[in-house]
């Protein structure tokens, strides 16, 4: 079983419909979790970080469930400007500083 | 501003010859990672430090070599042992130990002719 998995997409959706990613990982002990978003021929930016309580940055939000090992990205009022791949990450335990990617998910907003 | 800068943006080499990828931030971080990702592919951890004067390999460091005598540059190269160099080469640091999330310098994009 892969550490980090993600849906790859591409998800097409039109302006102002409301998408979500899941992203589910294997290692229980992880304690930090992150949602990244990568344009294209470009570096990867720090979208938002994962709390147990769920937050929200505007039209993003980011839910962790425990229990069942996963985490997700809701993006309401879809932009074009959202298109890119979100990268889901989850962060190291046990001391190490490694955190592991997941592939990303490819989102598409078409007018 | 504080960040992560790489350079350069691109890079030709051909075949046979080692290139120095150069990556300078200055947020204070601690550690620094260095990640090759391919086309539609995710990223590959080549080495990572920890601290100054120490790294350690990460699941692809054959071929590549790096150092860390100053908190922040921790430049790359790539060495003729790499048989397949050709892509988009990303540096990373974080500041907060194990919980914190990385900053991504712009990469260098290298290309083998």
């Amino acid at each position: 079983r892969k550490e980090v998995e993600q849906d790859p997409g591409p998800f097409n959706v039109p302006e102002g419909a409301t998408v979500a990613f899941n992203c589910t990982y294997s290692n229980s002990a992880s304690q930090s979790f992150f949602w990244y978003r990568q344009d294209c021929r470009k570096e990867p930016k720090l979208l938002m970080s994962v709390y147990s309580s769920g937050n929200e940055d505007g039209r993003f939000t980011a839910q962790l469930n425990r229990a069942s090992q996963y985490i997700s990205l809701l993006i309401r009022d879809s932009k074009l400007s959202d298109s890119a791949t979100y990268l889901c990450v989850v962060g190291p335990s046990g001391g190490s500083y490694i955190p592991t990617f997941g592939r990303g998910t490819s989102l598409i907003v078409h007018p | 501003d504080g960040g992560i800068t790489q350079s350069p943006k691109y890079l030709f080499r051909k075949e046979g010859q080692n290139v120095t990828l150069s990556c300078e931030q200055n947020l204070n971080h601690d550690a620094m990672y260095w990640y090759r990702q391919d086309p539609g592919q995710g990223l590959r951890l080549i080495y990572y430090s920890q601290i100054v004067n120490d790294f350690q390999k990460g699941d692809i460091a054959e071929g590549y070599s790096v150092s860390r005598e100053k908190k922040e540059s921790f430049p790359l190269t790539v060495t003729s042992a790499q048989k397949n160099p050709t892509a988009f080469y990303l540096c990373a640091s974080t500041g907060q130990g194990p919980i914190g999330g990385q900053y991504f310098g712009p990469g260098t994009r290298l290309t083998v002719l």
